[in-house]
Formats: structure tokens, sequence, C-alpha cells
């Protein structure tokens, strides 16, 4: 049990169509990364938000976006779902930005699949 | 470019030593890490090591690193049904966004 929460659990979607889904960080954690784990494959960074600010990103388009609330709640939005979109998508909080090896604490996931 | 390499399966009898291969290529890794990630689960760090360590033992896990080879391994010493689950090499460096890089997976399957 990690205190990291996420919602829905399982979501399906169409082509086309935008998705928001939703973590819930541990109580003093300031930064949240994304992770996209499409199957059989590790997870690959999305982006990360330290204080409601973008601090990071990977190779994932634009249509990818996200915000963080002082409440230490935080959205990944995904606009015009395209089929590869179909993964599991990992939240992770930590108590602060730029300490890499600093605990970071995974949600149990989003299931998204995009018919 | 920053890749993390790792064999797809293990299987194992029970009691025996379980030990999974990792090779990463980002020789500025400063950090790397062990994660478990069961049925339906999310991710479950196991341990982690820093990149001027040679070897790190927690209980029933064993972590070597050979920072020449960009070599790690976990070694899981007498393996039960329950350590039956995916597990994930990782790194990540100070000057790189804080985003961790994950292998595929080991698929870690316990015989009876």
């Amino acid at each position: 049990e990690t205190g990291v929460t996420q919602s829905p659990t399982h979501l399906i979607k169409t082509r086309g169509q935008q998705v928001t889904l939703r973590c819930s960080s541990q109580s003093g954690h300031n930064t949240v990364s994304w992770y996209q784990q499409a199957l059989g494959q590790g997870p690959q960074f999305i982006f990360q938000y330290y204080r409601e600010e973008e601090n990071g990103r990977g190779n994932f388009p634009p249509r990818f976006s996200g915000l963080q609330f002082p409440n230490y709640s935080s959205e990944l939005n995904v606009n015009a779902l395209e089929l590869d979109d179909s993964a599991l998508y990992l939240c992770a909080s930590s108590r602060s930005s730029g300490g890499a090896g600093e605990t970071q604490y995974f949600g149990p996931g989003t299931r998204l699949l995009v018919l | 470019g920053e890749d993390v390499e790792q064999s797809l399966f293990l299987s194992v009898r029970e009691g025996d030593s379980s030990v999974i291969n990792c090779t990463y290529t980002d020789s500025s890794s400063t950090y790397l890490y062990w994660y478990k990630q069961e049925p339906g689960a999310g991710l479950q760090l196991l341990t982690y090591i820093f990149s001027n360590m040679d070897m790190k033992q927690d209980q029933r896990l064993t972590v070597l690193l050979n920072k020449k080879d960009k070599h790690l391994s976990l070694r899981i010493a007498d393996t039960q049904t329950g350590d039956s689950a995916i597990y994930f090499c990782a790194e990540s460096t100070l000057n790189r966004d804080d985003k961790i890089i994950f292998g595929k997976g080991t698929r870690l399957h316990i015989l009876p």
C-alpha cells in the first residue's frame, strides 16, 4: 500500500475521444510523474509535475497534457485518442523534484482501452 | 541513447535462488532500481543502488552492480511462490529530468 490512488481503474474509449485520468498523491509529495505501460513493455515516462508546473517530459506528443493541484491531486489528459494509447497509465509521487533516487511511490494504475 | 535490457522470462524451482540480469547503456546513470509488479498491481520498489556501490543486500535480496560492464543483477534467495511476478530493472540520472528508464521486465515463474 503506497498511499497513491488512481481513478478510474479501467476505462474504455473510442478513437478520437478525450480522456482524463486522476491521481491522488501522498500528502506532502510535491512531485508527480506519469508513465505509460503498454502490454508486455516497461513503463515509459510521459512527464513530471513539480509544484503545479511541468518539470520534464518524455517523447510524447502535446495531446498528452497534465495538471497538478495544490491538494496533492493531479490529472493526465489525452486528446484525440489513438488505438496505440491503449495501455496501463501509472502515476508516481515523491517528496521533491531533482532527486533521482528519491523514492517514487506508484499507484495501481488505470487501464485504458481505446477501440 | 538510454536503454535498459533484460531477459523476458526466468523459471526457478521453489527454494532455489533466482538471478535476474540487466544491462544498461547510460554511463552517467546515478541510481539503479529493481521494481516488482504483480498481476493487476502497480509497481513496488524492491531496492535501489547508487552507482558508486558494488553490492547491496536486503534480507533475501542481493543487488550486484558492475559499473564497468554496465551490468546489474538481482538475486532472490530461497525463492517462494509469492515471488512470482514481473521484475523491472530501471535507471535514472541526476541530469535527466528525474525520469526513470525501465527495461521490459523479466517474468519470474516459480516451479513447484
